[in-house]
């Protein structure tokens, strides 16, 4: 399977742990999105990041979340300290080029992880 | 700030109906809009990507039309079948983000 692929499928946490979750793009894609889908919302982009490189985090929460999409592996989301309301599914996309909606390339989608916070 | 709404909500038809789901957004400038399908516990499917500066798109039994004036785009269906069953999603970009609708929930009844 070439899509991208999400890791774990579904993650449970108790309040003030860590959480990671991993993103591998689809081959040849070196630009990534993570999304974070909450209980009856939409869609809120969080982050966009090309290789080694953030390039626009302006929907992330300021505080305990992060992002990283290291030269080699996967692109890691991490939630510390996580709470209630952190309970959601997280999707992550990924584009062959760079740009976000200005490249004009459709964005494909892993499956998502579902992270429940007890 | 942009903001994408999606009516219906949800619906339900009978099998071989032709059906239209719409999408309005806010604000105009955008690079494209693009529609996606998501089944339960999936991700989202990409379906068609209208560039701004087109007004449709087809893809065999889908078809996208794109009113980037009037914030507006629809996604018409014909001869619905029951695995056309699934939310829909639309989504804008004006740069980096995609700005997201909440959707469409279709049901298509055999």
């Amino acid at each position: 399977n070439a899509g991208v692929m999400q890791n774990p499928r579904h993650l449970v946490r108790r309040r003030g742990q860590e959480a990671r979750l991993r993103c591998s793009p689809m081959k040849g894609h070196s630009h990534v999105y993570w999304y974070r889908q909450l209980p009856e919302e939409g869609l809120k982009f969080m982050v966009y990041l090309q290789k080694e490189n953030i390039i626009d985090e302006s929907g992330m929460p300021k505080e305990r979340f992060s992002a990283e999409f290291p030269k080699e592996g996967p692109s890691i989301l991490r939630i510390q300290q996580v709470v209630r309301g952190d309970s959601a599914a997280y999707f992550c996309a990924s584009s062959p080029t760079g740009g976000g909606g200005a490249s004009n390339q459709p964005q494909h989608f892993g499956d998502g992880t579902r992270l429940s916070i007890l | 700030k942009q903001e994408v709404t999606q009516i219906p909500a949800a619906l339900s038809v009978p099998e071989g109906e032709n059906l239209v789901l719409n999408c309005s957004f806010t604000d105009s400038a955008i690079y494209n809009l693009q529609w996606f399908r998501q089944d339960p516990g999936k991700g989202l499917t990409s379906l068609l990507l209208i560039q701004s500066s087109q007004r449709e798109q087809t893809s065999g039994r889908l078809n996208a039309s794109l009113d980037k004036s009037s914030g507006r785009s629809t996604l018409y269906i014909a001869a619905s079948q029951p695995g056309d069953s699934a939310t829909y999603l639309c989504a804008v970009s004006p740069g980096n983000q995609f700005y997201f609708g909440t959707g469409t929930s279709l049901t298509v009844i055999p």
